[in-house]
C-alpha cells in the first residue's frame, strides 16, 4: 500500500528566511504527487503537483518543489517566506489514474516576525 | 480549475442525530469524493461518490453511517448518521479533473457533535 511520510510535524522559520518541508512516498511506481496548504479555518489548496517530466515543478505563491526518484521524495521549498505562509501544508500522492489521495500528517509552519 | 461549495460550513450537533452536507461543483465532474479531517490530523477517503450507483468506501467506512448521494455529476450530499463525539470533524468533498489530473477541495464542513 502506498503511504507518504511527512516527518517534521512543526516547524518555525523567522520571516525572510528560506523554507524546506519534506515529504517522502513508498510506492512501487512514480505516483501523482501534490502539495496543499491549509490555513486557519480554510479548505485546502493546491500550490504545487508533479506527474511527469521537469522534476522541479513551479507553484503559486513562490512554492516550488523537486521530484527526487532515487529517494522516492517530493519536497517543497520558499526562498523566503512571508507572516501568510503560517499554515499546515499536506504531501499527498495518488496512483496515476485513480485519484484517490493518500495524505501525509501534515507540517504545520509557524512564522514568526 | 472546479469551484466546489459545500453545506453547510459549520454546524453544531447533538449526539445521535444526524446531519447531511452537500456539495455542489460548478461544472460537470465524473469523479468526486469525502474526506474526513479530524482534529489535528490529516485527510482520509471516506468514500468515491459514483453517478447513478451506490458509493464505494474505503476499509473502516460503511453506508449505514455514512450514506452518499449522488444524483448527477455535479452534486453529492453526504451524511454523517446516529452521531457522536467522535464523528466531531471537517468534511471535505473534493473533484477531479480528468483531463489536468488535478484534484480540487471545497472548503469543508466542520462539525462539532455534543
Amino acid at each position: 500500500a502506498q503511504s507518504v511520510t511527512q516527518p517534521d510535524i512543526h516547524i518555525t522559520v523567522s520571516e525572510g528566511a528560506s523554507l524546506e518541508l519534506r515529504c517522502n512516498y513508498s510506492y512501487g511506481a512514480t505516483p501523482y504527487l501534490f502539495w496543499y496548504v491549509q490555513s486557519p479555518g480554510q479548505g485546502l489548496q493546491l500550490l504545487l503537483k508533479y506527474f511527469s517530466g521537469d522534476t522541479l515543478v513551479q507553484g503559486i505563491k513562490g512554492f516550488e518543489a523537486e521530484f527526487k526518484r532515487s529517494q522516492s521524495s517530493f519536497n517543497l521549498r520558499k526562498p523566503s517566506v512571508h507572516w501568510s505562509d503560517a499554515a499546515e501544508y499536506f504531501c499527498a500522492v495518488v496512483q496515476p489514474n485513480d485519484y484517490k489521495l493518500s495524505f501525509g500528517a501534515g507540517t504545520t509552519v509557524t512564522v514568526r516576525a | 480549475s472546479a469551484v466546489i461549495s459545500q453545506k453547510p460550513s459549520r454546524d453544531i450537533c447533538q449526539r445521535g442525530t444526524s446531519l447531511t452536507i452537500q456539495c455542489q461543483v460548478d461544472s460537470q465532474v465524473t469523479m468526486m469524493f469525502w474526506y474526513r479531517q479530524q482534529p489535528g490530523q490529516s485527510l482520509t477517503l471516506i468514500a468515491t461518490a459514483n453517478q447513478g450507483s451506490e458509493a464505494t468506501y474505503e476499509s473502516g467506512f460503511v453506508i449505514d453511517k455514512f450514506p452518499i448521494s449522488r444524483p448527477n455529476l455535479t452534486f453529492s450530499t453526504l451524511t454523517v448518521s446516529n452521531m457522536s463525539p467522535e464523528d466531531s470533524s471537517i468534511y471535505l468533498c473534493s473533484v477531479a479533473d480528468g483531463h489536468t489530473g488535478e484534484l480540487f477541495f471545497g472548503e469543508g464542513s466542520r462539525l462539532t457533535v455534543l
